[in-house]
């Protein structure tokens, strides 16, 4: 596998459900990012992992969790969610320099098409 | 703070014409980084370019160029003889060299290229 891969590629969840989206990186990168992407709107920022430390948070409602057990891996767990929060979840990841200091190019996965019923 | 701004919601071509999408950005910050990203319907976002604040220098990569214009803050992209295969949504981006990881996204423009 090459890339950025997003498992799954579709999810139907109901409002009282518990689901995790799962992001794998094969490409050596220490930073990886949670976007997500609903229907005429702007890619929103979520998460961002440098060296598998959560370093942002844009305000984000707590029934979204993420985590990232190593630089390859990335999770976004899902609990009691709305329907507002029906949307495309896509993951990236970058290789960014200790100190912050951003430089690099982000490569996104395929994304999670999430439909809350 | 970044924004970015892509005026052009929708564009409409015919195969074989030209079409520019334009790009203007705002940012405080003196060294920064622009992107184009190409979004298929199949959702994934496909890295075409990144320009580095300090490079004023064109480029072009086949039917792809980009022009970027610090004194108007603009980093605008030109597909020469379109494609079907083209149809995507486009999107520019910015990221500030001591703004980690925080890319700010404009609001994308969706090309259909006819036959």
């Amino acid at each position: 596998e090459t890339g950025v891969t997003q498992t799954p590629r579709h999810l139907v969840m109901g409002m009282t459900n518990k689901k995790s989206l799962k992001c794998e990186q094969h490409l050596g990168h220490n930073a990886m990012y949670w976007y997500k992407q609903s229907a005429k709107k702007p890619l929103e920022l979520m998460f961002v992992y440098n060296f598998k430390e959560q370093t942002e948070n844009n305000s984000v409602p707590s029934r979204f969790s993420p985590e990232c057990p190593n630089s390859s891996h990335l999770f976004l767990h899902l609990h009691t969610l709305q329907p507002e929060d029906s949307a495309l979840y896509l993951c990236a990841s970058s290789q960014e320099t200790s100190g912050g200091l951003s430089t690099d190019t982000q490569y996104f996965g395929p994304g999670t098409r999430l439909t809350v019923l | 703070a970044q924004k970015v701004t892509q005026a052009q919601t929708e564009i409409s071509v015919v195969e074989k014409e030209d079409v520019t999408l334009d790009c203007v950005y705002e940012t405080r910050d003196t060294t920064y980084y622009l992107f184009w990203y190409k979004q298929p319907p199949s959702g994934e976002l496909v890295f075409l370019i990144r320009r580095n604040s300090f490079d004023e220098q064109n480029e072009i990569s086949g039917r792809y160029s980009w022009n970027f214009q610090k004194s108007t803050s603009s980093f605008n992209f030109t597909i020469t003889a379109s494609q079907v295969v083209d149809s995507a949504v486009y999107f520019c981006a910015l990221s500030e060299k001591n703004n980690a990881g925080k890319s700010t996204f404009g609001d994308g423009t969706t090309l259909t290229v006819k036959p």
